[in-house]
């Protein structure tokens, strides 16, 4: 079974500082999608950024930016100039390419933005 | 307009009641989920329908069922609710990848509070 890993439970950052939060997982498929969830204080879950495992660029949105590394099974999220409504939840997630389609999230860490 | 939503968002009972969470879709997707989220935020998933078909059933006790009248409805019944019931419960629904990578969207959750 798939395992995904956050080991940072809480972060803080400056406001527009760079912050980057780390994850890992663990699979033996070759094919898989990985993605980042945004989780505010109003507990909604936002897509923030999606990576196909077979893609070797690594995806980016405006101040997201991810950097996946396959042969490490790592997957870390970098924020760029980090803004007040950045602070929330950060959820790193698996899905299997094929079959049941089930999210597999990692425990999630606590990002702070310092003003 | 709402693409995934949940009612109630708040739900307070008492133990040994019955109750029922329902979801609806209109992004056209054909697979809906429900995940539980713990006190400490912990995601998991529970169920999962495709075309009103059940697809994932995890370890879940029996006095969860879930119920999909059609492929924009998914709702969820609890028997004899039990203090440990008491989470965030999130709907999530995905399309084929024509609509993307499969990414779930979910929807504003419903906050459980057995008593």
């Amino acid at each position: 079974a798939q395992t995904v890993t956050q080991s940072q439970p809480e972060m803080s950052v400056q406001e527009a500082e760079t912050v980057t939060l780390s994850c890992t997982y663990d699979t033996s498929e070759s094919d898989y999608y990985l993605f980042w969830y945004k989780q505010p204080p109003s507990r909604q879950m936002i897509l923030v950024i999606r990576q196909e495992a077979y893609k070797q660029q690594n995806a980016t949105e405006n101040r997201f930016s991810v950097n996946f590394q396959k042969a490490a099974k790592s997957f870390s999220l970098k924020i760029s100039d980090s803004q007040l409504g950045d602070a929330a939840m950060y959820f790193c997630a698996y899905r299997t390419f094929q079959g049941a389609q089930k999210l597999v999230f990692g425990q999630g860490t606590r990002l702070t933005i310092n003003p | 307009d709402t693409a995934v939503s949940q009612t109630p968002k708040y739900l307070v009972t008492q133990m040994g009641n019955d109750k029922s969470i329902k979801c609806e879709q209109n992004l056209g997707h054909d697979t809906m989920y429900w995940y539980k989220q713990d006190s400490k935020k912990f995601l998991k998933i529970m169920f999962s329908y495709n075309n009103k078909e059940l697809i994932i059933n995890e370890t879940v006790p029996n006095r969860f069922s879930p119920k999909s009248p059609d492929k924009a409805h998914l709702n969820l019944h609890i028997n004899s609710l039990e203090l440990g019931d008491s989470a965030v419960y999130f709907c999530a629904s995905s399309g084929q990848k024509s609509f993307g990578l499969g990414e779930q969207y979910f929807g504003p959750g419903t906050r459980l509070t057995v008593t």
